[in-house]
């Protein structure tokens, strides 16, 4: 199985700030990477896909990129709504699998 | 608008059974395949099973920690998936959530999540 590694775990930013996750693949899924949001109770929601292409009405404060075993997920400038956990996702392989999460709150 | 809405979650005794359904609807449903994912609570995401569509003789997938215990099944006809969970253990305590997969493998979709308790 493929395992992906986030990091780091948990953060703390204040308002305005640029965030970045990283996600390390344990062998090369080329581009074949997807970040979501999480909010307490709700379903995930898909932010990024293909690593760097940003979802239908996502706002553009998100980006990814990345490929073959290191990826990054950016927020430019963190606002309150973001406050959520974010998770990667590989598709290169089944079983399909996720990074661990990191939990973005603010400072 | 699509839509997804699981159902059938509940509280059920270590090496029981249960079975989830997962009503899609605006979409069309017979051509997309469609996954199970679960969170166990205050977990990360775990990857349940897939099933495709007709046009891939509807082949199923599963993580190792179900395989032999869950079946992924769906009806076209009535636009719903399923999930036969059998040979329950409390480490399947979780929330089981249905998603669609597109053609460039984005869970575009997901529903609100049914929860499903393993307890004695």
């Amino acid at each position: 199985d493929i395992q992906m590694t986030q990091s780091p775990s948990s953060l703390s930013a204040s308002v305005g700030d640029r965030v970045t996750i990283t996600c390390q693949a344990s062998q090369d899924i080329k581009n074949y990477l997807n970040w979501y949001q999480q909010k307490p109770g709700k379903a995930p929601e898909l932010l990024i896909y293909g690593a760097s292409n940003l979802e239908t009405g996502v706002p553009s404060r998100f980006s990814g990129g990345g490929s073959g075993t290191d990826f990054t997920f950016t927020i430019r400038s963190l606002q309150p709504e973001d406050i959520a956990t974010y998770y990667c996702q590989q598709y290169d392989d089944l079983p399909l699998t996720f990074g661990g999460g990191t939990k973005v709150e603010i400072k | 608008e699509v839509q997804l809405v699981e159902s059938g979650g509940g509280l059920v005794q270590p090496g029981g059974s249960l079975k989830l359904s997962c009503a899609a609807s605006g979409f069309i449903f017979s051509g997309s395949p469609m996954h199970w994912v679960r969170q166990a609570p205050g977990k990360g995401l775990e990857w349940v099973g897939r099933i495709k569509t007709k046009a891939n003789n509807y082949a199923t997938a599963y993580a190792a920690s179900v395989k032999g215990r869950f079946t992924i099944s769906r009806d076209d006809s009535k636009n719903t998936a399923f999930l036969q969970m059998n040979s329950l253990k409390t480490e399947d305590t979780a929330v089981y959530y249905c998603t669609r997969i597109t053609g460039d493998f984005r869970f575009d979709f997901w529903g609100q999540g049914t929860l499903v308790t393993v307890s004695s």
